[in-house]
């Protein structure tokens, strides 16, 4: 069972910054079967990246994930206002459990 | 335009029972796994259970294990987790999820996922 660490808990940027978020696993994800979503106080997580780099519909291009193995990154480039929010990592593949990070807030600084 | 909308939340007693449903709408929904999800008050994510397309496998996270449910109608594009011997940290917004993907013997991320249903275990 794969363990996913995040870091750091929080982030304070101020908009217009950089934001990079970490995903560490305890164990290599197979064929970087890693996704990250982003959500926002009483709403649904949305869908950023899966595929440790692939964005998903209608992301912007300031979002992006890269790595492999055990480490994995999201970055945001030139934060907006309404990027402020939590990040979730979730580790997927072809068996179970799924594993999310425990998240990373991304605040206004 | 893909979409899910849990109901059956509400407030119940320590070892009482509550089912969950989730209408999906707006893709194949026999073609899909889906899963369960859950947020405690102020507090990350975790997946709870997840069923194939078909509705003959389920799984389930082992805090769950033994106590919940997952199972879906096919006929109905609906997708159900009832939940017995509740407890206090049971508390959380429910959300189903569809699996991103179909029949490729992967378990996908999610995506769309729920508004989510809560669920208090309260006395």
């Amino acid at each position: 069972e794969i363990v996913l660490t995040q870091s750091p808990g929080t982030l304070s940027l101020s908009p217009g910054e950089r934001a990079t978020l970490s995903c560490r696993a305890s164990q290599s994800v197979s064929n970087s079967y890693l996704a990250w979503y982003q959500q926002k106080p009483g709403q649904a997580p949305r869908l950023l990246i899966y595929g440790a780099s692939s964005r998903a519909t209608d992301i912007p291009d300031r979002f992006s994930g890269s790595g492999s193995g055990t480490d994995f990154t999201l970055t945001i480039n030139r934060l907006e206002p309404e990027d402020f929010a939590v990040y979730y990592c979730l580790q997927y593949g072809k068996s179970l459990p799924f594993a999310f990070g425990q998240g990373t807030k991304v605040e206004i600084k | 335009e893909m979409q899910l909308l849990e109901s059956g939340g509400g407030l119940v007693q320590p070892g009482g029972s509550l089912r969950l449903s989730c209408a999906a709408s707006g893709f194949t929904f026999r073609r899909f796994a889906m899963s369960w999800v859950r947020q405690a008050p102020g507090k990350g994510l975790e997946w709870v259970s997840a069923t194939g397309g078909g509705g003959d496998d389920a799984h389930y996270a082992d805090s769950v294990k033994g106590r919940f449910i997952i199972s879906r109608d096919n006929s109905k594009n609906m997708l159900y987790l009832q939940m017995n011997n509740l407890r206090a940290d049971d508390t959380a917004t429910y959300y189903c999820a569809k699996d991103a993907q179909n029949d490729n013997g992967v378990w996908d991320w999610f995506d769309p996922w729920g508004q989510g249903t809560l669920v208090t275990v309260s006395s």
